[in-house]
């Protein structure tokens, strides 16, 4: 069975520029989550995404934002990019809602740099 | 604020050393999940506890939840190279929707 796919794996922007990211879970999976991982703040969940609807929201501004597609597969997406938010973006997938005791299963994460 | 707090941030051991990480919550959880990860890698699931005082080994890990469903502790018994990496704990308090991921305990193991 196929891992967490995320593309692309690396990202340079510049600050104002906006970037969507995506997220393929594995199949069978329908819960997608987001989270992003920097030195200083460690990892922080961004949103949670189950049958195409935000289930779970961290405590980032309106700019980051996401969506999910029918077949699980989601995408990010920053706009007006600061230079605080290069992170390594990660997602996550697991069968069903991840509070519901479900193990996650994360991508290998894209590694966003903003100039 | 931060609801999981995990310490120590860092452990440089030496090989064979033994090794815990404690994860501490303000509130009680409903379950707490361990992830490792590599230098370069992505975290990898090790295990759920979801029991009051569950305990779990998976050969030299040994994972433990405490009474009140507020803390946990992973000890690695003989650590080697292999074990290097970072540990974060995950705990799903009750009434919230999510995970809270702990800072993670960088570990190092001198050969």
């Amino acid at each position: 069975k196929a891992g967490v796919t995320q593309t692309p794996r690396y990202l340079i922007k510049t600050r104002g520029q906006q970037v969507t990211l995506s997220c393929s879970p594995i199949s069978g999976h329908r819960s997608v989550s987001w989270y992003q991982q920097t030195p200083g703040q460690g990892l922080q969940f961004l949103f949670e995404y189950f049958s195409e609807t935000q289930r779970n929201k961290g405590n980032f501004p309106g700019r980051f934002s996401g969506r999910q597609f029918s077949n699980s597969r989601s995408e990010m997406n920053v706009s007006t990019l600061e230079l605080g938010d290069s992170a390594l973006y990660l997602c996550a997938s697991s069968l069903t809602l991840a509070r519901s005791f479900n193990e996650q299963y994360f991508g290998p994460g894209t590694r966003l740099t903003v100039t | 604020g931060q609801q999981v707090m995990q310490i120590p941030q860092y452990q440089h051991v030496q090989e064979g050393e033994d090794f815990t990480t404690y994860c501490n919550s303000s509130t009680t959880l409903s379950n707490i999940q361990w992830y490792k990860q590599r230098p370069g890698g992505h975290p990898v699931f090790l295990i759920q506890l979801v029991k009051s005082g569950e305990v779990k080994k998976q050969k030299r890990l040994t994972f433990q939840f405490g009474e009140a469903k507020k803390n946990s502790s992973l000890h690695i018994t003989a650590t080697q190279t292999t074990d290097v990496g970072t540990y974060f704990c995950a705990g799903n308090p009750y009434n919230f929707n999510k995970f809270y991921f702990g800072s993670g305990t960088k570990l190092n193991v001198k050969p």
